[in-house]
């Protein structure tokens, strides 16, 4: 089993729907959580970087962990197609080890 | 504020020969990540150095090796490059470890071994 299961999708939405991105994980001693946009031929992008359970929110972006349940989620209101990227869970390994477990991306394409 | 900076963007070599890629961090961070992205296989962390040491070593052979500079700058080695080392390798950077802090990443050097 890996660490962290993402759907590699491709997810495709029209303009304006509420995108649901969404990762499990199998490790608990998992505290820190980010998601990373990266377009075409480039690096990733942080977006949300969460600490613990709980919901943040930045701008059109909401990122939510549930640490009970061991699952993490991506939402974004009123997508664009700017938004058309794959989208990476990364939950940081854990004690002092400091590196990134990255999920395989789910590839979203939102249509105009 | 200028982000990570990788050179070379692509790089074209062959079974056997080795390569040098080279990162610049974030100005003000002193750790600087290196993760591997293969096609299929996802990112896959590799090194992480902070203050010149080797902090953390993922799951790859000893051919894959790296130092830190005194400007926190890094180079990744490969050394007797095999076809699988085909990949994107990203660089990272981030603030001082006295607690988590999120990890930046630059575009990242596209090697291809024939």
């Amino acid at each position: 089993q890996k660490e962290v299961e993402q759907d590699p999708g491709p997810l495709s939405v029209p303009e304006g729907a509420i995108v649901s991105l969404n990762c499990t994980y199998s490790n608990s001693a998992f505290q820190y959580f980010m998601w990373y946009r990266q377009y075409s031929r480039k690096g990733p992008e942080l977006l949300m970087y969460t600490y613990s359970s709980g919901n943040k929110e930045d701008g059109r972006f909401t990122a939510q962990v549930d640490k009970s349940s061991k699952y993490i989620s991506l939402f974004i209101r009123d997508s664009q197609p700017s938004d058309s990227a794959t989208y990476l869970c990364a939950p940081e390994g854990g004690g002092a080890t400091n590196k990134l477990i990255f999920g395989t991306g789910t590839l979203l394409a939102v249509q105009p | 504020e200028a982000g990570v900076t990788q050179s070379p963007t692509h790089l074209i070599k062959t079974r056997g020969q080795q390569v040098t890629l080279r990162c610049s961090p974030i100005s003000g961070h002193t750790s600087v990540y290196w993760y591997q992205q293969a096609l299929g296989l996802g990112l896959q962390f590799l090194l992480w150095y902070d203050e010149g040491e080797e902090r953390n070593r993922g799951n790859f052979p000893p051919r894959f090796s790296g130092r830190q500079f005194p400007n926190y700058s890094s180079e990744l080695n490969v050394n007797a490059l095999e076809l699988e080392d085909s990949a994107l390798y990203l660089c990272a950077s981030s603030l001082r470890q006295v607690s988590n802090q999120p990890q930046h990443f630059g575009d990242g050097t596209r090697l291809s071994i024939l």
